[in-house]
């Protein structure tokens, strides 16, 4: 079974200046995906970027980036110029790149924006 | 191009009614997966449809049960409800191929509260 661990409840960060959310993840998968979705208080899931685990190359989003190291099994979610609207839940998930597509999400972190 | 919409958006039962949540799909999609998402954790992974048939199943008990329709919308059915059964049910739909590499893209959810 996969699990994942987000281990920062909360974080804040003034407007404009760059956040990292911290994601490690336990597999004896070679192959799959990871995700970073964002929850804002609407309640809407969010997909903010994806990341194949057989790319060594970092995936990027306009603003959002992340760091996968997939030896140390880490997946981190880089914020650069952060805005008012950033503030949200996020959530890392997995998923195998095999049999039915289901997620398997950590406990989220709460970021929010200050002004 | 539409959403995932799920109806309705809120609902109050009390212990052991039954309730109906309703999903339908992103246009194109053939795949839709249910979460429970109690207050302050991660969604977890109920069950998946993929073309009307079951394709995984969560630790979930059986009185958790779904439908999906021809036209790839699904249903959630939940039987003698419980008062832990209160939290954010979401909907996320998928143009997999049961075991595939789509991304799922979700609902706004139905807050269910049971007194």
């Amino acid at each position: 079974a996969q699990t994942v661990t987000q281990s920062q409840p909360e974080m804040s960060v003034q407007e404009a200046e760059t956040v990292t959310l911290s994601c490690t993840y336990d597999t004896s998968e070679s192959n799959y995906y990871l995700f970073w979705y964002k929850q804002p208080p609407s309640r809407q899931m969010i997909l903010v970027i994806r990341q194949e685990a057989y790319k060594q190359q970092n995936a990027t989003e306009n603003r959002f980036s992340v760091n996968f190291q997939k030896a140390a099994k880490s997946f981190s979610l880089k914020i650069s110029d952060s805005q008012l609207g950033d503030t949200a839940m996020y959530f890392c998930a997995f998923r195998p790149n095999f049999g039915n597509e289901k997620l398997t999400f950590g406990t989220g972190t709460r970021l929010t924006i200050i002004p | 191009e539409t959403g995932v919409t799920q109806s309705p958006t809120h609902l109050i039962k009390t212990r052991g009614q039954q309730v109906t949540l309703r999903c339908s799909s992103q246009s194109g999609h053939n795949t839709v997966s249910w979460y429970q998402q109690a207050l302050g954790q991660g969604p977890q992974f109920i069950f998946q449809y993929y073309r009307e048939e079951e394709n995984g199943r969560g630790n979930f008990p059986p009185r958790f049960s779904g439908l999906q329709f021809p036209n790839y919308s699904s249903e959630l059915n939940v039987n003698a409800l419980e008062l832990d059964d209160s939290a954010l049910y979401l909907c996320a739909s998928s143009s997999g191929s049961g075991g595939g590499t789509d991304t799922q893209y979700f609902g706004p959810g139905t807050r269910l509260t049971v007194l």
